[in-house]
């Protein structure tokens, strides 16, 4: 099956710099990678996606590059805000299955 | 649109005793999914449905866990009996899944605390 590796587990930015985390799968026939961000005590929600047959994608300060390849992919997070403080997860799927990473707990310090 | 919908929100139990969780997914996605979130990771899926017909249940302990989705549209989960690694987050997702759109929606779900 797909195995999902995130990385960093935890993350510390100062208000207005940059974020990364960076996920790699395995599967080469995973074909869609969301983004989620989850804050406590609610699901998690998609925040960004990107398919196989792109490279990258933006969405305001938010962007995920996919390199299939070397099957990884990052999102990153410019002009880090206090309330982009939460974890965030990397999914790889196929078809309708989703296989997610361990999560990266961001903190954005004022 | 109502977003996915899961109750009860919290549940405190003994070990050996038995608990049921409840999922409402958003109206007209076919697909469902059961998730557990232990603390500090990723969620895990534990069964798959398509409208009522289960695609994966691979992960989920049948020797304790069950699932349901009767009619296709709400589904229920049951611990039974509950074990401390049981303690988690119980996550039910759903998922259109047509040929333009891939994206979950998950609801809030249920913490678990087992004694």
């Amino acid at each position: 099956g797909e195995n999902v590796e995130q990385h960093p587990s935890t993350l510390s930015v100062q208000e207005g710099d940059s974020a990364v985390i960076k996920c790699t799968y395995s599967d080469s026939a995973s074909n869609y990678f969301p983004w989620y961000k989850q804050e406590l005590g609610k699901g998690p929600q998609l925040i960004i996606d990107i398919r196989s047959n792109v490279g990258e994608k933006k969405d305001q300060r938010i962007a995920v590059t996919l390199n299939k390849t070397a099957k990884h992919f990052s999102l990153h997070i410019t002009e880090t805000q206090p309330e982009d403080s939460a974890v965030y997860f990397c999914a790889a799927s196929k078809g309708n299955q989703f296989y997610f990473g361990t999560g990266t707990s961001l903190t954005v310090i004022p | 649109e109502a977003g996915v919908a899961q109750s009860p929100r919290y549940k405190i139990i003994e070990k050996r005793q038995s608990v049921a969780f409840w999922c409402n997914p958003i109206s007209g996605h076919a697909t469902l999914y059961w998730y557990q979130q232990i603390l500090g990771q990723g969620p895990k899926l534990l069964i798959q449905f398509q409208n009522n017909g289960v695609v994966d249940d691979s992960q989920l302990p049948k020797d304790r866990f069950s699932a349901e989705r009767l009619k296709g549209v709400d589904s229920t989960l049951k611990i039974q009996p509950a074990k401390l690694e049981d303690s988690a987050v119980y996550l039910c997702a759903s998922s259109l899944f047509s040929s333009g759109s891939h994206e979950q929606f998950f609801g809030p779900g249920t913490r678990l605390t087992v004694l």
